[in-house]
């Protein structure tokens, strides 16, 4: 079956700390990851997108990892900041039946 | 940028009701997408559309209908609501052909439905 699973399901860290989301996936075939930021009370926005052939792609103070081999991401924050709090999602893009599949998300706060 | 417009925030329903949620999008999307989202579920599809006149089905559409008579413009019906529907509701866009693999969501902010 083709899932999408993330931990932790919620994470509170200090500002300025640096934190790591992860999503584990049986998506296949699948051409591409991306992660989504959701603020409270707004519609998902794309923060990165990664190929089945990228390791590693950044966006300011946010690295997204995978290793295609174990079917591993990992959304990486670097000196977090208050307006980092918000749902991140990884989505999952099933070339097998041109479906998006998505994780539940990791509610992080970061707190002052 | 993408604005992808959803005409109501909150809206608090009966059981019985019927519900209408509109949702407008100005960057000439083929692909338009009705999810619901609900704590710990992620998001689950409901309905899509890739053309005019055209939907499809998605994970859940029991319970729900959908009509797209204008290309930016893509509601979502509840015929007779029930408890069970209440969620928030958020539509999205998207450019994509179906020989690509690289589908880009643009999401709406929301409709927090709550059926009493």
């Amino acid at each position: 079956k083709n899932q999408v699973e993330q931990s932790p399901q919620s994470l509170i860290i200090l500002e300025g700390k640096n934190c790591t989301l992860q999503c584990n996936y049986t998506v296949s075939p699948f051409s591409n990851l991306r992660w989504y930021k959701q603020d409270t009370g707004r519609g998902p926005v794309s923060l990165t997108i990664m190929t089945f052939s990228e390791n590693t792609k950044s966006n300011g103070r946010y690295t997204a990892t995978l290793d295609a081999d174990t079917k591993q991401s990992s959304l990486h924050i670097t000196a977090s900041q208050l307006s980092d709090s918000a749902s991140y999602i990884c989505v999952v893009f099933y070339t097998g039946g041109f479906k998006t599949i998505f994780g539940a998300g990791t509610r992080l706060f970061v707190k002052a | 940028d993408v604005k992808v417009t959803q005409s109501s925030r909150y809206l608090v329903k009966r059981t019985g009701e019927k519900v209408f949620l509109e949702c407008v999008q100005d960057m000439d999307h083929e692909n338009m997408f009705w999810y619901r989202q609900d704590p710990g579920l992620g998001l689950r599809l409901i309905y899509f559309s890739y053309d005019v006149k055209m939907k499809e089905k998605g994970d859940i559409p029991e319970g729900y209908s959908v009509s797209r008579e204008k290309k930016e413009r893509f509601s979502l019906i509840l015929e007779s609501a029930s408890t069970n529907q209440t969620s928030m509701y958020l539509c999205a866009s998207s450019l994509w052909d179906r020989g690509a693999t690289n589908e880009k969501l643009f999401f709406g902010s929301g409709t927090q439905l709550s059926v009493l």
